[in-house]
């Protein structure tokens, strides 16, 4: 069954650094996200990306964030200047085209640990 | 304005019994979409189930079941003859029209614990 991928799966960052977290989506799929799950907590919507342009980002999705989708299958978030509460868990989705309301499927996340 | 509440943060149950995950939603929208999603202990995110607001017939899957009560705004999920391996947090959420995307606003979470 196809499933999205995302890199690294762990990454650890000084705080101030830039990080880019990478995603290859579904591969016949047209709408993706970007979660982010703090320890514990709840998932949290960051963006949501279509016909290569953002089509709904959270109070969260601040001007640190921004994503791209540099090629055919990859979708990039990228961090900034990274602080200390950016350490959280990330999760990729994307869900196919047609009619509403397609369940979004998940990568395996990368854990961001700010240092 | 979107919200998903589950009340219940932790239920710990011993293996073979029967357990109701509560879910209570609210939206403004009349077309809106109801999900359940498990977080096993790895980490990752699985899709259970979704749901549309027209449909309220309730799903049977196995030992999964889904009880949809648009009257009261719930979604919940039962597991009869509950096994070790379900244990997870299991998250429920709902997607609207509002915001111009179909987000997934997440409830925060119930933690399943089934001991043997």
């Amino acid at each position: 069954e196809p499933e999205v991928t995302q890199t690294p799966s762990h990454q650890v960052t000084q705080m101030g650094q830039e990080v880019i977290l990478r995603c290859v989506p579904i591969s016949n799929h047209l709408y993706f996200y970007w979660y982010r799950q703090i320890l514990g907590q709840k998932v949290e919507f960051l963006v949501s990306f279509y016909n290569n342009e953002i089509s709904e980002k959270s109070e969260i999705f601040d001007d640190q964030f921004s994503v791209e989708r540099p090629d055919g299958s990859n979708f990039t978030l990228k961090i900034r200047s990274t602080k200390l509460e950016d350490s959280a868990m990330y999760f990729c989705a994307s869900s196919g085209q047609g009619f509403r309301g397609q369940p979004q499927h998940f990568g395996d996340g990368t854990r961001l640990s700010i240092l | 304005a979107q919200k998903v509440t589950q009340a219940q943060t932790e239920i710990s149950v011993v293996e073979k019994e029967d357990v109701t995950l509560d879910c209570v939603y609210e939206t403004r929208d009349t077309t809106y979409y109801l999900f359940w999603y498990k977080q096993p202990p790895s980490g990752e995110l699985v899709f259970l189930i979704r749901r549309n607001s027209f449909d309220e017939q309730n799903e049977i899957s196995g030992r999964y079941s889904w009880n949809f009560q648009k009257s009261t705004s719930s979604f919940n999920f039962t597991i009869t003859a509950s096994q070790v391996v379900d244990s997870a947090v299991y998250f429920c959420a709902l997607s609207d029209s509002q915001g111009g995307s179909e987000k997934l606003v997440f409830g925060k979470g119930t933690k399943l614990t089934v001991n043997p």
